[in-house]
């Protein structure tokens, strides 16, 4: 079963926009991560916010979290052609068992 | 640091042939993940592993596939007989097994496709 729900499940901006992913789960967490996946290609880790943290960011990457309302958000300010690709967002609710979203699709138009 | 590796990348059978894919994590890693992706989804946990002990296989149809990691290092993942609904990417990923700090690498995976 999946733990986590992207929202939306796609998404298309320009190029120099901000793009925001929205990840809802329903139990108590250790972590909440972020992946980003291209085409063909493996997981990549791109942030890990802690349940006790709120904010975290990394480069052009901005998460937020809110373990009341069991949410979680993405921003990808400034966007690049590059960051067209599926985000997903996964936790890790005991034992480092990581279940992950269905994903979004994001496409940065030129 | 080399990533985790995988083999092979694509592999083709017809249904109700077996099938085996390889992993090896990332050197010291303790956890090790099998993860099945269908076209347009997110990946599903089938094994997870820490050491050579499984944490978690609730996901793992048990009556086709099996999986073992021998000396807590490598993994191999089967399945026998394979199905039709089978086609997809097998991912492996590792992790330090840091309870609660930890971030997955992952391989570049296997495509399987079954006709």
């Amino acid at each position: 079963s999946q733990q986590g729900e992207e929202d939306p499940q796609a998404l298309s901006i320009q190029e120099g926009e901000n793009a925001t992913m929205n990840c809802s789960y329903k139990t108590s967490i250790n972590n909440l991560q972020w992946y980003r996946q291209n085409s063909g290609r493996g997981l990549v880790h791109l942030i890990l916010i802690r349940s006790n943290e709120r904010e975290k960011h990394s480069g052009r990457l901005r998460v937020t979290l809110d373990t009341s309302k069991k949410s979680s958000s993405l921003l990808i300010t400034a966007s690049r052609a590059a960051d067209t690709a599926s985000y997903f967002c996964a936790t890790d609710a005991s034992d480092d068992k990581i279940i992950f979203g269905k994903g979004t699709r994001l496409h940065i138009l030129p | 640091e080399a990533g985790v590796a995988q083999s092979p990348r694509y592999k083709i059978i017809e249904k109700r042939q077996s099938v085996a894919f390889w992993c090896n994590p990332i050197s010291g890693h303790a956890t090790l993940y099998w993860y099945q992706q269908i076209l347009g989804q997110g990946p599903k946990l089938l094994i997870q592993f820490q050491n050579n002990g499984v944490v978690d296989d609730s996901q793992l149809p048990k009556d086709r596939f099996s999986a073992e990691r021998l000396k807590g290092v490598d993994s191999t993942l089967k399945i026998q007989p394979a199905k039709l609904e089978d086609s997809a990417v097998y991912l492996c990923a590792s992790s330090w097994g840091d309870r609660g700090h930890t971030e997955a690498f992952f391989g570049q995976g296997t495509r399987l496709t079954v006709v």
